[in-house]
């Protein structure tokens, strides 16, 4: 069974960079087909898609972070990271990790993490 | 602000049925296959329905989708308690080059 963790500072402070590593247990993230993804939910809001890599290490990203975020892969490890930089309080939110084949179905997800931007 | 609509909020009573709507346009429902994800607060998106109508494994039948033109539809059945969350639809968004999700709706079993 895939198993996804999201792991890092529950705490930034404004202008930092937040970054969270998602660890893969069950299944190999070089495994081709599958998108591993960084999602987003803000207190009290709906669901945002933060970006995606894919087996080869191709990215893509929401346009609307896009020239903030930065997400990366370590294959010996099977983990992906995520680094959002120069954050402000609308970056505080639950993120999750999850994968997605080519169709946008996420179909596993971690448990969340709740990051804090706060002086 | 999502591009993707649903309403609210909706309700009813145990073993009766809930319709909930998804409405987009062309740029993402209209040409895009759309899923549907059950949030209980506190835990993690579960997908309910990929590709507008297929249920992943364990998925009961009491949930199913359909989509039509620009909007989809989740409906459930037979409502139980355990149905409580809130309910959101996804889908690619071309014109974003983006996934995208609805704002989400709130399922109450009376």
């Amino acid at each position: 069974q895939l198993q996804l963790q999201e792991s890092g500072p529950g705490l930034v402070k404004p202008s930092e960079t937040l970054s969270l590593t998602c660890f893969v247990s069950g299944g190999s993230i070089s495994s081709p087909g599958y998108y591993w993804a960084w999602i987003r939910q803000p207190p009290g809001k709906g669901l945002e898609w933060i970006g995606s890599i894919y087996y080869d290490e191709n990215t893509y990203y929401n346009s609307s972070l896009e020239s903030r975020v930065t997400i990366s892969a370590d294959m010996s490890k099977n983990q992906f990271s995520l680094n959002l930089n120069s954050v402000t309080a609308a970056d505080t939110a639950v993120y999750y990790c999850a994968r997605h084949p080519q169709a946008p179905n996420f179909e596993y997800w971690g448990q969340g993490t709740l990051v804090a931007v706060s002086s | 602000q999502s591009v993707l609509t649903q309403p609210p909020s909706v309700s009813a009573a145990p073993g009766q049925r809930v319709t909930i709507s998804c409405s987009g346009s062309s740029s993402n429902i209209g040409t895009n296959v759309v899923s549907w994800y059950q949030k209980v607060p506190g835990t993690a998106p579960k997908l309910l329905i990929c590709e507008n109508n297929k249920r992943p494994s364990g998925i009961p039948d009491r949930f199913s989708g359909s989509k039509s033109g620009t909007s989809a539809t989740l409906d459930i059945t037979g409502l139980q308690t355990g149905d409580e969350a809130n309910y959101f639809c996804g889908t690619w968004d071309g014109s974003l080059h983006a996934h995208v999700f609805g704002p989400g709706t709130k399922v109450t079993v009376l």
